[in-house]
């Protein structure tokens, strides 16, 4: 079981590019989240997918978006960055329910110049 | 609001002596609660949760985690800390929001154990 994995590990961006990461979940899990954590910070919640579609949202703007695919691996887009979107973005799985815990991804570590 | 909060960023504590990471939360309803480890650039990794019955809940490497809700607590244990325990600790909380249940994480304790 490879877990879930994302890609890629680490990535350099200019301000107002846009970004997309990737996660594949773990086998049989059919939930993803995604978190951003910054510096110093424990993870943020960013939004959750389940049955492609986004169910839950955090405090973040539009310019972060995402998408789940019929597999449930999950894409995570971000739009015009800004320097403070600089952080480690994480990708979680789990089956879907309140007692079941996430598996995560070892993160990309995103570094916006 | 619903929050979890952890007081120390920093925790030393001897090898072979025993640690404690506090935690504590505010959540109306029944709380549902985890820890989570992360060592340096990697992500978290599960330690043990509580969902409910008895208090004390064993969990990954040797750590376990008292609930206490009258005192809304739910801090991390272990007898015997070893140098490797030096990490990184989440505590979270999973708390209903539209239909679906959304970590809340705390920012963080650092466990130093020295040898």
């Amino acid at each position: 079981d490879a877990g879930v994995t994302q890609s890629p590990t680490h990535l350099i961006k200019t301000r107002g590019q846009q970004v997309t990461l990737r996660c594949s979940p773990k086998s049989g899990h059919d939930t993803v989240s995604w978190y951003q954590q910054a510096l110093g910070q424990g993870p943020q919640f960013i939004f959750q997918y389940y049955e492609e579609e986004e169910r839950q949202r955090g405090n973040f703007p539009d310019r972060f978006s995402g998408h789940q695919f019929p597999n449930y691996s999950s894409e995570l887009n971000v739009n015009a960055l800004l320097l403070g979107d600089s952080a480690l973005y994480l990708c979680a799985s789990s089956l879907r329910g309140f007692n079941t815990e996430a598996f995560f991804g070892q993160g990309t570590r995103l570094t916006v110049v | 609001a619903q929050s979890v909060a952890q007081p120390e960023d920093q925790v030393n504590v001897a090898e072979g002596n025993p640690l404690t990471v506090k935690c504590t939360y505010s959540v109306s309803g029944n709380p549902y609660l985890f820890w989570y480890v992360q060592y340096p650039n990697r992500g978290l990794q599960f330690l043990l949760k509580y969902i409910t019955g008895d208090n004390l809940v064993k969990g990954s490497y040797g750590f376990e985690a008292e609930f206490n809700k009258s005192q809304t607590s739910f801090h991390l244990k272990k007898p015997s800390a070893l140098v490797s325990d030096s990490a990184l600790y989440f505590c979270a909380v999973r708390v209903l929001r539209g239909g679906s249940y959304i970590p809340t994480f705390g920012r963080g304790t650092s466990l130093i154990v020295h040898p």
